[in-house]
């Protein structure tokens, strides 16, 4: 397991601007996710953070909004860009290990998530 | 493409009562599954994982889940429930494929009442 840390915890913010949340993990981890979970909605991928390269964004999420960094393989920062009342959400990150096997089953440990109000 | 879908958002049961939370999965190649609970204002915790073994799954805090193929589904039940069950629940589906890319249902939220 892992302990995942995210700053901040809760923030309220002015429309146009931007936030940046980061996710600081207790032991090096091969896989790095950000989901966002809005209110009242599951949970749905962001994208991947890969370590020293671009990461990998699913459909419907741009670089330009939702910049993202993985400098380590124990540390992630997402930006929120030119925020706006959609963007009220709870940004989650999440960790993982290595392929699927005996050892290492796929799941994710997730932190205790960031929450964000755009007025 | 893979997809989860919980039936219920809202599950209302008595202290002691069975709890059932349905989850059916719909994935091209063996699906890996898993459920999580969120308790109020916390991260997304694991109860338990289907990841191609025993059918029949056992996760923390007395719930357990059951894998049909048949009917592609990956029901959570536990057979008394305690207050501090209330909480919502997740069912997520994964392909080996894509490992990491969870797919979530819409989640079911659990009362318990005295």
């Amino acid at each position: 397991s892992a302990v995942i840390s995210q700053k901040p915890s809760r923030d309220i913010c002015q429309r146009g601007t931007s936030l940046t949340i980061q996710c600081q993990v207790d032991s090096q981890v091969t896989m790095m996710f950000w989901y966002r979970q809005q209110p009242g909605q599951s949970l749905t991928l962001i994208a991947t953070a890969n370590q020293g390269s671009e990461a990998t964004y699913e459909s419907g999420f741009v670089i330009d909004k939702f910049p993202i960094s993985r400098p380590n393989l124990t540390f992630s920062t997402l930006t929120v860009s030119n925020m706006s009342p959609e963007d009220s959400s709870i940004y989650l990150c999440s960790v993982g290990w290595g392929d699927f096997d005996i050892a290492n089953t796929g799941e994710l440990f997730f932190g205790e998530g960031s929450r964000l109000t755009v007025l | 493409a893979q997809s989860v879908t919980q039936l219920g958002s809202h599950v209302s049961v008595s202290e002691g009562a069975l709890v059932l939370l349905r989850c059916n999965y719909s994935s091209s190649v063996p699906p890996y599954l898993f459920w999580y609970v969120q308790y109020p204002n916390q991260g997304l915790q694991l109860l338990l994982k289907y990841t191609s073994a025993a059918t029949l799954v056992k996760g923390i805090n007395g719930f357990e889940a059951e894998f049909k193929k048949s009917e592609t589904s990956f029901h959570l039940t536990k057979p008394s429930a305690h207050m501090s069950d209330a909480a919502e629940y997740f069912c997520a589906v994964s392909e080996g494929t894509s490992y990491g890319k969870l797919t979530f249902g819409q989640g079911t939220i659990l009362t318990v009442h005295p």
